[in-house]
C-alpha cells in the first residue's frame, strides 16, 4: 500500500501543552499536507510544505520534513479543546492524487 | 463560496437497493474527487475527475460502483446493487487549477451510508 503511517495512532494531552504527530510515507514526493477532521465532518487543509522544504510555520502549527527518512512532523504549540480532531498527513508525487496517511486522533482537555 | 456541497447527509438503505450520492464541487475548481472512508481502510481515494473527464478510477472497488460528471458543478457516484460492505462515509473534494501555488483539496460535509 502507498498508504502513510501516523504515529501515535492516538494521543492525549492537557491544554496549554504541545502535540507532536509523526507521519512516514513510502515513495519520493512532491508535496506533503496536513489535514484536520472534525468528528463527523470533511477533512480541512490545514499546511502543504514542498519536497526542498525542511520547515513551515502557520500559527500554532509547525511542520518539518525530511526527504532522507521519508517522514514529516506536525507540532501543535499551546493546544486547545478546539484542537480535538484527527490529523492526517496526504502526499503527492507527478500525479494529482494524494495519498493519505492512517491519521492521528488528537484528544485535548480543558 | 458555499464550499463543497454533498447529498443526502445521511443514507440508510437495504442491501440491494440502489445508491446515488451527489456532490457539487466548489465553482471553477476543475478536479473533482470521491473517496470512502472507513475504520478499517481509512480514507481511500475512488477516482477523480478532472474537467469532467475521469482520469483514474482505480480505486473502484468493484462494477457495482459508478460515477459521472456530466458538467463542471454536478457529479454522482453510485451503487447499484449495494451491500453491507459498502457502508462508510462518502466524501467529495474539490481543487482548482494545477500548478496554481497550492494544490489544497476542498472537502464536502460527507454521506454516511449505512446498507443494511
Amino acid at each position: 500500500s502507498q498508504q502513510g503511517e501516523e504515529d501515535p495512532q492516538a494521543l492525549s494531552i492537557q491544554e496549554g501543552e504541545n502535540a507532536t504527530m509523526n507521519c512516514s510515507y513510502k515513495t519520493s514526493i512532491n508535496n506533503l499536507q496536513w489535514y484536520r477532521q472534525n468528528s463527523g465532518r470533511g477533512l480541512v487543509h490545514l499546511i502543504l510544505i514542498r519536497s526542498n522544504e525542511r520547515e513551515k510555520h502557520s500559527g500554532r502549527l509547525r511542520v518539518t520534513l525530511d526527504t532522507s527518512k521519508k517522514s514529516s512532523s506536525l507540532l501543535i504549540t499551546a493546544s486547545r479543546a478546539a484542537d480535538t480532531a484527527s490529523y492526517f498527513c496526504a502526499t503527492d508525487f507527478n500525479t494529482d492524487k494524494l495519498i493519505f496517511g492512517t491519521g492521528t486522533r488528537l484528544q485535548v482537555f480543558p | 463560496d458555499a464550499g463543497v456541497i454533498q447529498s443526502p447527509r445521511h443514507e440508510v438503505t437495504e442491501m440491494g437497493q440502489e445508491v446515488t450520492l451527489r456532490c457539487k464541487p466548489i465553482s471553477g475548481h476543475d478536479y473533482l474527487f470521491w473517496y470512502r472512508q472507513t475504520m478499517m481502510r481509512g480514507l481511500e481515494l475512488l477516482i477523480y475527475f478532472n474537467n469532467n473527464v475521469p482520469i483514474d478510477d482505480s480505486g473502484m472497488p468493484e462494477d457495482r460502483f459508478s460515477a459521472k460528471m456530466p458538467n463542471a458543478s454536478f457529479s454522482t457516484l453510485k451503487i447499484q446493487p449495494s451491500e453491507p460492505r459498502d457502508s462508510a462515509v462518502y466524501f467529495c473534494a474539490s481543487r482548482g487549477l494545477a500548478g496554481g501555488p497550492h494544490n489544497e483539496q476542498f472537502f464536502g460535509p460527507g454521506t454516511r451510508l449505512t446498507v443494511l
